[in-house]
């Protein structure tokens, strides 16, 4: 079946550096996708959404880009800071029901 | 800021024991769900609920799982005969529009033994 995954299993990034987390999904009706963020022991935390009729939003810090001519999301975040340190999941909404990708952690080195 | 809280935090159950985990979406949530991870690995989706039914269901959620909405604020899960590969960690979330981002809860650790 189809399904969203992710490029990267691991990155780790030098603090106050950019950071981009890569994320492929297969569904070509997919329309709209959300980044999440999960901290150790904690539910996944909304970070930026975007509908497929955009190809870029921004947030405070973070920027998510959407390409769907190759079916690829993108998540920058801008002057990472130790506290950005996480897994970070992309999602597809299938049917009104959020399906994730398989996560990538962040290490912010100081 | 609304949260999505769970209970327990954290259960150990025996193999075969019914267990049944507890949340409270945020207030004027709509739709309702359940997620869970098994250590390491990605959120899988179980299932949806909106207007007291089932909207959608994973191929995880099986005639061992059940999901009510017992009263106007908890959302439960129900795990009838537990197995060892059920021990992860179950999240709750709640959206006040089914195609928009979710709340999640901080989860509750399922272990079997």
């Amino acid at each position: 079946g189809e399904s969203v995954g992710l490029h990267l299993p691991t990155l780790s990034v030098q603090e106050g550096d950019n950071s981009i987390i890569n994320c492929a999904y297969s569904n070509s009706a997919s329309d709209y996708f959300i980044w999440y963020k999960q901290e150790s022991g904690k539910g996944p935390q909304f970070i930026i959404d975007i509908r497929s009729n955009m190809d870029k939003r921004q947030g405070q810090r973070v920027t998510v880009l959407l390409n769907k001519t190759v079916k690829h999301l993108s998540l920058q975040i801008a002057a990472t800071q130790p506290g950005d340190s996480a897994v970070y999941f992309c999602a597809e909404n299938e049917n009104n029901d959020m399906r994730f990708g398989a996560g990538t952690r962040l290490t912010v080195k100081p | 800021e609304p949260e999505v809280t769970q209970t327990p935090s954290h259960q150990v159950t025996q193999m075969g024991q019914e267990v049944i985990l507890r949340c409270v979406p945020i207030s004027n949530h709509l739709y309702f769900y359940w997620y869970r991870q098994i250590l390491g690995q990605k959120v899988e989706f179980l299932v949806s609920f909106y207007n007291n039914e089932i909207s959608e269901k994973s191929e995880i959620f099986d005639d061992q799982f059940s999901v009510e909405r017992p009263d106007g604020s908890n959302f439960t899960l129900k795990i009838r005969s537990t197995k060892l590969e059920d021990s992860a960690m179950y999240f709750c979330a709640s959206s006040d529009r089914g195609d928009y981002g979710y709340t999640f809860g901080s989860g509750t650790r399922l272990t079997v033994v």
